[in-house]
């Protein structure tokens, strides 16, 4: 399964919303989708997992939401600490098992 | 505290053999798989491989089967991740994370550098 996320790049203000797309070439079986975030020389951070279940300590201006082929990841409202590059990442069991994440989306300012 | 740290950025020439680790600590270490993730300089992220701490049982990603080996020492809670045969292409930033539930990495390493130059 390839995962596709759009936009590359997401140009936004703090206080505004960001909406980040992730498009999976099959459809994902058992809710097996997450959300990580990750800025620059730091290890990702867990943020959604099961498509739409917050982490631990994740506030709630992050949800998640989709299923089949077509997941979305929703910052309510922008915070100067994340601007940062997010990935979305599946669990295939096709032909075999393999993890595999997106592209990346970066939220900038 | 539960953690996973990993050993050391390492500079390497090509063709060169490297191992390196990813220690666990604050929670049982045979309880969830480990997984590698690689990140090249700018680049995202790419899954390497998990294996079962309990019994060395490892998946590896298909990009990297027969590539480097992943395994285990249970006496002292570590994971490794091993190469026989060094390329440049192989300079990289690897991560160890626990995987637990359906697939979600919720603690990862603090990485590790590997850089491969003649």
């Amino acid at each position: 399964i390839v995962l596709t996320q759009s936009p590359a790049t997401l140009s936004l203000s703090p206080g505004e919303r960001a909406t980040l797309s992730c498009r999976a070439s099959q459809s994902v079986s058992g809710s097996s989708l997450a959300w990580y975030q990750q800025k620059p020389g730091q290890a990702p951070r867990l943020l959604i997992y099961d498509v739409s279940n917050r982490a631990t300590g994740i506030p709630a201006r992050f949800s998640g939401s989709g299923s089949g082929t077509d997941f979305t990841l929703t910052i309510s409202s922008l915070e100067p600490e994340d601007f940062a590059i997010y990935y979305c990442h599946q669990r295939s069991n096709w032909g075999g098992f393999e993890f595999t994440f997106g592209p990346g989306t970066k939220v900038d300012i | 505290e539960v953690q996973l740290v990993q050993s050391g950025a390492e500079l390497k020439r090509p063709g060169e053999s490297l191992r390196i680790s990813c220690k666990v600590s604050g929670y049982s270490f045979t309880n969830y798989w480990i997984n590698w993730v690689r990140q090249m300089p700018g680049r995202g992220l790419e899954w390497m491989g998990r294996i079962d701490p309990s019994d060395s049982f490892v998946f590896y990603g298909s990009s990297f089967q027969g590539h480097v080996r992943i395994s285990v020492d249970q006496s002292i809670s570590t994971a490794f991740l091993q190469w026989s045969n060094l390329e440049a292409s192989d300079s990289a930033t690897y991560y160890c994370a626990r995987e637990v539930g359906r697939l979600e990495f919720d603690l990862w390493g603090q990485g590790t550098v590997v850089s491969v130059s003649s």
